[in-house]
């Protein structure tokens, strides 16, 4: 158990559609980032947020959208939803004193119907 | 812009034999490397990271990778496998830049452990 939580485990939505996945990251940590695999793109990074404010982005479309909030969890938004959308959605954090090492949930599975 | 290449995308061994998963760096710096393990309908667990301090790197479960620069390389190896350490195995690197860090991963190797 890495100690971050993500929730829900399972979701199944139908197109067009929108859903919130939600992350709470290690006790401490300040960085959230998020991930998505899928069995055509592999893992690829969304986005990174540290203490509130986005710092990194990297492949995360305009239907999607990310926050996090004082108490340092995070919501991933995803909208208008896609077939091409369903994968595994990862939440991991990292310690201050070496925000590169990434602890990783459990993860969302999303099904797109 | 930095990258890793598993070489292969399967590997499969007998119990008790060893573990040589293959990975291939390019990065334009002294990079961070890391292993993660995924397990069936699990999340990404850290086996073990490079930071330059050492060039032999242990981690968990009697795995460890080597980093050789002249070789680009840094593969994770364990002297005898497990039935389970059956899983996808995961070389990244991290792009680091202040308090941002992303990682980029590979396509995975899927190591499979027969009897």
């Amino acid at each position: 158990d890495s100690g971050v939580t993500q929730t829900p485990k399972h979701l199944i939505t139908a197109t067009g559609q929108r859903v919130t996945l939600r992350c709470s990251p290690r006790s401490g940590d300040l960085s959230v980032y998020w991930y998505q695999q899928s069995l055509d793109q592999g893992l690829q990074f969304l986005i990174h947020y540290y203490n509130g404010e986005e710092r990194a982005k990297g492949n995360i479309l305009e239907r999607f959208s990310a926050q996090q909030f004082p108490d340092l969890h995070s919501e991933l938004n995803l909208s208008s939803l896609e077939l091409g959308d369903s994968a595994l959605y990862f939440c991991a954090s990292s310690p201050r004193y070496s925000t590169d090492t990434q602890y990783f949930g459990p993860g969302t599975r999303l099904t797109v119907l | 812009a930095q990258s890793v290449t598993q070489l292969d995308s399967h590997v499969s061994v007998s119990e008790g034999t060893p573990v040589l998963l293959r990975c291939n760096y390019s990065s334009s710096y002294s990079p961070s490397l890391f292993w993660y393990v995924q397990h069936p309908n699990k999340g990404l667990q850290l086996l073990l990271k490079y930071t330059s301090a050492a060039t032999l790197v242990k981690g968990i479960n009697g795995f460890e990778a080597e980093f050789k620069k002249s070789e680009t390389s840094f593969h994770l190896t364990k002297p005898s496998a497990h039935m389970s350490d059956a899983a996808e195995y995961f070389c990244v690197v991290s792009d680091q830049a202040g308090t941002a860090s992303k990682l980029t991963f590979g396509t995975g190797t899927r190591l499979q452990v027969t009897l």
